[in-house]
């Protein structure tokens, strides 16, 4: 069974620091792996996704990350942070073609 | 390039009324997802559609839902005899035959049931 774990529900970072949202998963088969970020009263915007290949993917608004097998993690960072970075990320993981299992979120806040 | 769609963006209604929201997913998507996700949780997966085959459906949908795909176009998720468990946000999503294993969500349903 695959499932999400979210390290901190809530992350604050000054602006123009390193953004570092921790994910680690549980899958019985090499998964697929995404990072969604929800603004508020919005949908899920797709930041990026693993499938196969290089296991550092690079996605939206300067988002990248690392797909790290051996530590079942697949971490999400940001050199810099941005006032419009501030939002509800997810971590989502899938086995198969068609059902996501989410994490719980981490909500992002940006300090002046 | 349109996103998908999702009517309405907010419902509010009273125990025990039935509701219905629609969604519209991206054109040539031949698969379409229905999530819930409750206040400060991540999306529950509900069902999903593979043209107008519903082809797998969460235990967490009761007998009191039910989602039809009938053109295999717009979808329809219904809920009969709210609750006030019901309330959350009800996200919709597609996904393009070449790249199945990427689903691109809709701005959701929110639904308050008093």
């Amino acid at each position: 069974a695959q499932s999400v774990t979210q390290l901190g529900s809530h992350v604050s970072v000054s602006e123009g620091a390193l953004v570092l949202l921790r994910c680690n998963y549980s899958s019985s088969v090499p998964p697929y792996l995404f990072w969604y970020v929800q603004y508020p009263n919005q949908g899920l915007q797709l930041l990026l996704k693993y499938t196969t290949g290089a296991t550092l993917v690079k996605g939206i608004n300067g988002f990248e990350a690392e797909f790290k097998k051996s530590e079942t993690s697949f971490h999400l960072t940001k050199p810099s942070a941005h006032m419009s970075d501030a939002a509800e990320y997810f971590c989502a993981v899938s086995e198969d073609d068609y059902k996501l299992s989410f994490g719980a979120g981490t909500t992002v806040t940006v300090r002046a | 390039d349109t996103g998908v769609s999702q009517d309405p963006r907010h419902k509010i209604t009273k125990r025990g009324q039935n509701v219905t929201f629609r969604c519209d997913p991206i054109s040539e998507h031949n698969r379409l997802y229905w999530y819930r996700q409750t206040l400060g949780q991540g999306p529950e997966f509900l069902t999903y559609f593979q043209n107008e085959a519903q082809l797998e459906k969460s235990r967490l949908l009761s007998d009191r839902f039910s989602a039809e795909r009938p053109k295999g176009s717009f979808s329809t998720l219904e809920i009969q005899r709210t609750e006030q468990g019901d309330s959350a946000m009800y996200l919709c999503a597609s996904s393009h035959p070449w790249g199945q294993e990427t689903q691109y969500f809709g701005p959701g349903t929110r639904l308050l049931v008093l």
